[in-house]
């Protein structure tokens, strides 16, 4: 069965840098996640997306911004990165919004050096 | 403030027996809990989930129960394999509040012995 696809999947960048994140969500799902899982922790939620409209913004920073194109991928974009946002992005994405279970893809892990 | 508690960081089970991991949550607002399963350099899987309006669901070897009253949730492995091996991450969800994000907890790195 298809999954969430995310690329890349291992980024490095300079402080200061821009970065953009791609996930491409299971076919028919329309509803997409961001999260950031830092070294040791456990998955934090960024910001969400249903039918290409913003539905839900956890503690994403004002640096970071993301959309939902029609084809239902989404972007997350990330400028002048600083050492913390070193970590593991997870895309998910779900079918419905808040009505179905969040299936992940495999992650893109950022090093910002 | 971890609205969502793993407290145990490690669990070493014998392959065979049962493996038990527990999970708390502070947060009333929760309806909708999860468990995830995951290996390193992955992304969190999906195991298996359980509304608040239920006290227990079975999916073949795995099995969750909820206790709303002591806020309290655990994933019950029978029997326990060695692929079983991973971190299982606890996540909740406040759908009814219409919030989107799921709330994990810390995860517990499941060992089964052979």
């Amino acid at each position: 069965a298809a999954g969430v696809i995310q690329s890349p999947r291992h980024l490095i960048k300079e402080k200061r840098e821009t970065a953009t994140l791609k996930c491409y969500p299971i076919p028919r799902h329309d509803t997409v996640y961001w999260y950031q899982q830092g070294p040791g922790q456990d998955p934090q939620f960024l910001i969400s997306f249903y039918e290409k409209m913003q539905s839900d913004k956890g503690s994403i920073p004002d640096r970071f911004s993301a959309q939902q194109f029609s084809d239902y991928h989404s972007e997350l974009n990330m400028s002048s990165l600083e050492l913390g946002d070193s970590a593991l992005y997870f895309c998910a994405s779900s079918l419905g919004r808040g009505t179905d279970t969040q299936y992940f893809g495999p992650g893109t892990r950022l090093t910002v050096l | 403030d971890q609205q969502v508690k793993q407290n145990s960081p490690s669990l070493s089970v014998q392959e065979g027996r049962i493996s038990i991991l527990n999970c708390d949550y502070t947060n009333s607002m929760f309806d909708y809990f999860l468990w995830y399963k995951k290996y390193p350099a992955e992304g969190p899987t999906f195991l298996i989930s359980i509304s608040s309006i239920k006290d227990k669901n079975e999916d073949g070897r795995f099995t969750v129960f909820l206790n709303k009253s002591a806020k309290h949730l655990s994933l019950h492995i029978v029997p326990s394999q060695p692929g079983d091996s991973a971190v299982y991450f606890c996540a909740a969800s406040a759908r009814g509040g219409g919030a989107d994000g799921l709330t994990f907890g810390k995860g517990t790195h499941l060992i089964i012995q052979p």
